[in-house]
């Protein structure tokens, strides 16, 4: 069974900290999804990354797939308010579309 | 452009009542569609996928099934309902192949 731990579960910091967040498997994905979910919405994709050892970054987001595929991050530098929210990875393994969600990480920013 | 919907956007329902959400997407063919649970501030739980018109795949053993009557539209039910359904439930679809997920507002349904 393939499974995808997320950490930390819970992030408390205050505004202008940097923070990252990791997304680990024994697994190997085709791809890795992050995803961006705010209190009773769905969530949103922000970016899909490919290719081992592949960086992404999306303003002051940088995301970064495993030279081996198993594992992902996501750096936030200078966090703000805005980004306070729950951050889902979520892996893709077969052609079937079905994906491998972590946990989640809930990101609270303090003003 | 695509969009999906998603109703209702709460439900309060007794233990043993029947259940029945309902989940259309417009400006796409041939969708793979998905219904999730997740619970309170946590991850997705696979329950039901679907990658055509009355194909039907079950993740886990559980109270609730899916049907897809039409090609867009993706429904999940359930006969008698425990209180343990009681989630946030989240229907999404891709197009096929491992495309990213496009999730719908979700239904909080509460069992009582």
């Amino acid at each position: 069974t393939q499974l995808l731990e997320q950490s930390p579960q819970f992030l408390s910091i205050q505004e202008g900290e940097n923070l990252t967040v990791y997304c680990n498997s024994s697994s190997v994905f085709s791809s890795l999804q992050w995803y961006r979910q705010e209190p009773g919405e769905g969530p949103v994709l922000l970016v899909t990354v490919v290719t081992g050892g592949e960086v992404k970054k999306l303003k002051r987001l940088t995301f970064q797939f495993g030279d081996a595929r198993k594992d992902s991050s996501l750096h936030i530098t200078a966090a703000q308010p805005g980004d306070t929210g729950l951050y889902l990875c979520a892996g893709a393994g077969g052609n079937t579309g079905k994906l491998i969600f972590g946990q989640g990480t809930t990101l609270q920013v303090k003003p | 452009s695509q969009t999906i919907h998603q109703w209702p956007a709460t439900l309060v329902q007794p233990v043993g009542s029947p259940l029945s959400l309902e989940c259309t997407v417009e400006g796409t063919s041939n969708p793979n569609l998905y219904w999730y649970r997740q619970a309170a501030g946590r991850g997705l739980q696979l329950l039901f996928y679907s990658v055509g018109i009355g194909q039907i795949s079950s993740e886990v053993p559980q109270n609730l099934s899916a049907s897809r009557p039409q090609d867009r539209q993706f429904i999940l039910s359930s006969k008698k309902l425990l209180l343990s359904d009681s989630g946030f439930y989240l229907c999404a679809w891709s197009a096929q192949g491992n495309s990213p997920l496009h999730f719908g507002n979700g239904t909080r349904l509460t069992v009582t």
